[in-house]
């Protein structure tokens, strides 16, 4: 069975340094990451995904992730954050062959001026 | 395109009242999901639909119920309304439902029952 561990449910930076939001995935088949961003009254918009290409997955507004399958790891970063950055991020996994898309109880990244 | 819609946006009922969602995926999307959304609970999956036919359901009683029309368009129906049912729905939609789609979503409904 599929599950998503984001560790954190607040994480606060200062803007300029680096973020980083943690996820752990499990499942027993070659899995499909995506990292979410919800604005407040707004619905899930998509940063990234993975699906088994480059291990290094670049997405919109300058982040990152990398799948590391020895860690069962997919964590989100930023090199320099900004106010805007400020919203909730949901990781999420979901299975080849499979429909089913598990999300995780989403971290709530707070930017400090 | 444009992107998936979902009315109303905002919703009061009282306990015991039905209520009744809409969404409108993107177009050529065939696979609609719903989510409940709380502060409690987080992001909690309540069902998908396939080509007019529900695929998935998540764990929710059976006062939540949902169904699909042929342009892909989907409601979903909260029956006898609870306190606890208050919160912001979210429709998402994909082409063909597989795991590899990338889920879009609409701005949801937000749901406050009295």
């Amino acid at each position: 069975a599929q599950s998503v561990t984001q560790l954190g449910s607040h994480v606060s930076v200062s803007e300029g340094a680096l973020v980083l939001l943690r996820c752990n995935y499990s499942s027993s088949v070659p899995p499909y990451l995506f990292w979410y961003v919800q604005y407040p009254n707004q619905g899930l918009q998509l940063l990234l995904k993975y699906t088994s290409a480059a291990t290094l997955v670049k997405g919109i507004n300058g982040f990152e992730a990398e799948f590391k399958k020895s860690e069962t790891s997919f964590h989100l970063t930023k090199p320099s954050a900004h106010m805007s950055d400020a919203a909730e991020y949901f990781c999420a996994v979901s299975e080849a062959g499979g429909f089913k898309t598990i999300f995780g109880a989403g971290t709530r990244l707070f930017v400090k001026a | 395109k444009a992107g998936v819609t979902q009315t109303p946006r905002y919703l009061i009922k009282t306990r015991g009242q039905q209520v009744t969602l809409s969404c409108s995926p993107i177009s050529g999307h065939r696979s609609v999901s719903w989510y409940q959304q709380t502060p409690g609970q987080g992001l909690q999956f309540l069902f998908e639909y396939f080509s007019e036919t529900q695929r998935n359901k998540g764990n929710f009683p059976g006062r939540f119920s949902g169904r699909q029309f042929s342009n892909s368009r989907s409601e979903m129906n909260v029956s006898t309304l609870e306190l606890g049912d208050s919160a912001l729905y979210l429709c998402a939609s994909r082409t063909s439902g597989s795991g590899a789609d990338t889920q879009y979503f609409g701005p949801g409904t937000r749901l406050t029952v009295l």
